[in-house]
């Protein structure tokens, strides 16, 4: 069965500073796996997402995610962070041979602070 | 559709009563899903469309919902006697084909409150 791990409720960081939010999976098989962005009040914007390939993966915003496969984390991280970038982050699993839906992890609440 | 289009934005209907949540999904894709967001509380997956296979409906928490998508396309969501512990965000998204690499677009969500 499928599952996320974001063992971060609430991440905070400083203006300008380099940011990490953590991700890990379990998956049968190779996962695909997401990253997704949700503002105030919005639904749910992609960010990016790792198929196959390149362990790094570079995304919108200047954010990017290092596949892991030994280590079964998929963490999202940006060299600097921007006040705009408070969010809600949500990381996200699907089996290559599994089911067709996504299964979510329960999200992490980044705030930059100024 | 430029993008995933749900309708109504917002509800708030008394217990006991029925609603339905609209999906118009982004032109062309065959896969479409329900999720819903409680307050505080990741994704939870409720049904999946895909084509004309049959639905995954192995995340419906109740038989009070069900959901239907018509002609491949707009999805509706229908909550009969609603209750309080179904206020949440039901978000819609669609992607092409089935392949579980293809990205899930969502909508912007349709937020139910049930008093």
């Amino acid at each position: 069965a499928q599952s996320v791990a974001q063992p971060e409720d609430q991440v905070n960081v400083a203006e300008g500073n380099p940011l990490t939010v953590k991700c890990t999976y379990s998956v049968s098989g190779n996962p695909y796996l997401f990253w997704y962005v949700q503002y105030p009040n919005r639904g749910l914007q992609f960010l990016l997402k790792y198929i196959t390939g390149d362990n790094l993966v570079k995304g919108s915003y200047g954010f990017e995610a290092e596949f892991n496969k030994s280590q079964t984390s998929f963490h999202l991280k940006k060299p600097s962070a921007l006040v705009s970038d408070s969010a809600l982050y949500f990381c996200a699993v699907s089996s290559q041979t599994g089911a067709n839906n996504l299964f979510f992890g329960t999200g992490t609440r980044l705030t930059v602070i100024p | 559709g430029a993008g995933v289009s749900q309708s109504p934005s917002n509800k708030v209907t008394e217990k006991g009563k029925d609603v339905e949540l609209r999906c118009d999904p982004i032109s062309g894709h065959t896969a479409l899903y329900w999720y819903r967001q409680s307050l505080g509380q990741g994704l939870e997956f409720l049904i999946y469309f895909q084509g004309n296979s049959a639905p995954d409906k192995s995340g419906l928490p109740s038989d009070r919902f069900s959901a239907e998508r018509t002609g491949g396309s707009v999805s509706t969501l229908t909550i009969q006697r609603t209750q309080q512990e179904d206020s949440a965000v039901y978000l819609c998204a669609s992607s092409l084909g089935q392949g579980t690499g293809n990205t899930i677009y969502f909508g912007e969500g349709s937020w139910l409150t049930v008093v």
